[in-house]
């Protein structure tokens, strides 16, 4: 089955620094990967998304890359705010019928200082 | 006010007995699933469903059951089998189709086996 690997664990910044976190993939069959932030105490949220078509896409100050040969991808946020600082969790699936069937990296706590 | 409502929000058991967890839709979405979040593990899939009357194991079905009867409506069922079950069950529900993705997450229901 599909393995995602996630890191960092943990990712502390300055506001207005960049913060990245990388995800791995191991099934060469998967072909939709989004990104949750999960806000303490709370469920997660899409926040970006891409499809194995696209390299690259861009949703105002966040970011993710895709490199399918080497089956890594990556979330970029720029600027970041005190209110960004939560769980970041990476995803993998098939699409198709199984957009929902998701193999979730370990996940990020992004801590961002004022 | 569509959304995914799950209860109850905190649950306790004691070692032997089985425990439902109530999930509810009403955004017409077909898809349904069960996720486990684990502190570092990211969420893991338990059971899915893509329509009524049909569902499927995910990747940690064991000690677990659940139905759909209804389209609004995938209780999942801890049973005395499930050997750790004390954790963050959250359930989610998408549309089918092409070019879909995003999964809605409930609040979450956490069980604690006492």
């Amino acid at each position: 089955g599909e393995n995602v690997e996630q890191h960092p664990s943990t990712l502390s910044v300055q506001e207005g620094d960049s913060a990245v976190i990388k995800c791995t993939y191991s099934d060469s069959a998967s072909n939709y990967f989004p990104w949750y932030k999960q806000e303490l105490g709370k469920r997660p949220q899409l926040i970006i998304d891409i499809r194995s078509n696209v390299g690259e896409k861009k949703d105002q100050r966040i970011a993710v890359t895709l490199n399918k040969t080497a089956k890594h991808f990556s979330l970029h946020i720029t600027e970041t705010q005190p209110e960004d600082s939560a769980v970041y969790f990476c995803a993998a699936s098939m699409g198709g019928t199984s957009y929902g069937k998701l193999t979730f990296g370990q996940g990020t706590i992004l801590t961002v200082h004022p | 006010d569509g959304g995914i409502t799950q209860s109850p929000k905190y649950l306790f058991r004691k070692e032997g007995q089985n425990v439902t967890l109530s999930c509810e839709q009403n955004l017409n979405h077909d898809a349904m699933y069960w996720y486990r979040q684990d502190p570092g593990q990211g969420l893991r899939l338990i059971y899915y469903s893509q329509i009524v009357n049909d569902f499927q194991k995910g990747d940690i079905a064991e000690g677990y059951s659940v139905s759909r009867e209804k389209k609004e409506s995938f209780p999942l069922t801890v049973t005395s089998a499930q050997k750790n079950p004390t954790a963050f069950y959250l359930c989610a529900s998408t549309t089918s189709g092409a070019n879909t993705g995003e999964l809605f997450f409930g609040e979450g229901s956490r069980l604690t086996v006492l």
